[in-house]
């Protein structure tokens, strides 16, 4: 079965940086583009950012972009995102998520990890 | 503020039907972008529940069902049970942020 696993969560100051994995499972991974959403109590679910099947296009929220790099190892099946310049309000659990291949135009995410919990305090 | 406005709640009657909207604009919905829908239960990830406005995931009872009008959504939930009180979530795309958006979230609750 499809499985998603998160890593790398925890506390970091503002301004710090931290890894986040998603190690997947079950299915062919270089085979899905792969995305990381957000959810904060607040502001709900925010899509982060995507990469392609083959690593070579990637896209970004404006609020992450020049500070967040997603990146994939097909050969280790895991999806990465690198998070720089961290604010207060990147405080959020998560996701990541495989985009579906059912054939309608705009990317659904059809499996979804746990998440990891991200905190930024200082 | 989220792009995709839903009402913070909805409740109905075991049995009865309910429907959550989500609003968007002529940069997402408006502009015939898929909707999607997920639902999540409380400390999980969410579940596609439907694609591309109406479809089903396998596995989704035929209770939810999807439609469109306009630069809106919604998600009709008929035959209300109890397991069905959890948050709901709509996506699309949006052309001037170009990025995926999400809707605000409805909390559905059976009375």
């Amino acid at each position: 079965q499809v499985q998603l696993v998160e890593s790398g969560g925890g506390v970091v100051q503002p301004g710090g940086s931290l890894r986040l994995s998603c190690a997947a499972s079950g299915f062919t991974f270089s085979m899905h583009s792969m995305h990381w959403v957000r959810q904060t109590p607040g502001k709900g679910l925010e899509w982060v950012a995507a990469i392609s099947y083959d690593g070579n296009n990637k896209y970004y929220s404006d609020f992450v972009r020049g500070r967040f790099t997603i990146s994939r190892d097909n050969s280790k099946n895991t999806l990465y995102l690198q998070m720089n310049s961290l604010r207060n309000e990147d405080t959020a659990v998560f996701y990541c998520a495989r985009e579906g291949n059912l054939a309608v135009a705009v990317a659904h995410f059809d499996y979804w990890g746990q998440g990891t919990l991200v905190t930024v305090s200082s | 503020q989220s792009v995709l406005t839903q009402p913070p709640s909805v409740s109905g009657a075991p049995g009865q039907r309910v429907t959550i909207s989500c609003t968007g604009s002529s940069s997402n919905i408006g502009a015939g972008f898929d909707v999607h829908w997920y639902q999540q239960l409380p400390g999980t990830a969410p579940k596609l529940l439907i694609y591309g406005h109406t479809n089903r995931p396998s596995g989704v009872p035929d209770r939810f069902s999807g439609s469109k009008s306009g630069a809106s959504a919604s998600l009709a939930i008929t035959g209300l049970q109890a397991e069905d009180e959890t948050d709901y979530y709509c996506q699309s795309y949006d052309s001037s942020l170009g990025g995926y958006v999400f809707g605000s979230g409805t909390r559905v609750t059976v009375l």
